[in-house]
């Protein structure tokens, strides 16, 4: 089965960037098609953005475009989430997921988040 | 984008109850509704998708269910583990959207 385990809490500057990895095992990322949630402090769950296998391409948010890029690097199983001139809105947990199903697509499983808190 | 408002935003109840949570959809979504559960510090679990299709592994206490634009989760006997955080997400078109959660307490 799919899991997925994320790269560690991070502190930023406003203004700077931050990549946050995703690493894949008991699948192959090929096999897969990764999407990133984010949740700020006590809020709910945001879609950022993802890879769509029909398209072959990666959709983003338009809340996000221009100031994220979603990655992978399939020689380790890694996808990563890269999120740039950073605000203290953008404090939050940012959780990559699977998306599944052709029909009724779902996320599921989901990596165990990472803490991103902006300040300064 | 397709709104998504569950009710209540957070309700209290006991061990044993049987629970209820709504999530109406701003347009018909067809059955393309998911359900997960969040507790404290963690990531979200899927429990149904496809409306009322329950995730393997989930108990049988949960159920689905609802097409179009109107969808219940239920809990027939509450549960101390199941006291959490439970989010509906409709994945019909993008951008795919989430409830803004339905936080159940201990009464």
């Amino acid at each position: 089965q799919v899991q997925l385990v994320q790269s560690g809490a991070e502190v930023k500057k406003p203004g700077a960037s931050v990549k946050v990895s995703c690493k894949v095992s008991g699948y192959t990322l090929t096999e897969l098609s990764m999407h990133w949630v984010r949740q700020a402090p006590g809020k709910g769950l945001e879609w950022m953005g993802g890879f769509d296998p029909e398209d072959g391409e990666t959709i983003y948010a338009q809340k996000f475009q221009g100031r994220v890029t979603m990655t992978e690097d399939t020689s380790t199983d890694t996808a990563y989430m890269e999120l740039s001139s950073l605000r203290s809105e953008d404090t939050a947990v940012y959780y990559c997921a699977t998306y599944r199903g052709a029909i009724y697509g779902r996320f599921d499983p989901w990596g165990q988040g990472t803490l991103v808190t902006v300040s300064s | 984008d397709i709104q998504m408002t569950q009710s209540p935003s957070s309700l209290s109840a006991s061990v044993g109850d049987r629970v209820t949570i709504t999530c109406r959809a701003s347009q018909s979504i067809r059955s393309d509704l998911n359900w997960y559960q969040q507790k404290p510090g963690k990531a979200p679990k899927l429990l149904i998708y496809g409306a009322s299709i329950l995730l393997s592994g989930v108990p049988s206490r949960f159920s689905g269910s609802g097409s179009g634009t109107d969808f219940t989760l239920t809990i027939s006997s509450l549960q101390p583990e199941d006291f959490a955080t439970y989010y509906c997400q409709q994945s019909y078109s993008s951008p795919c959207t989430f409830g803004q959660g339905t936080k159940v307490e201990i009464k």
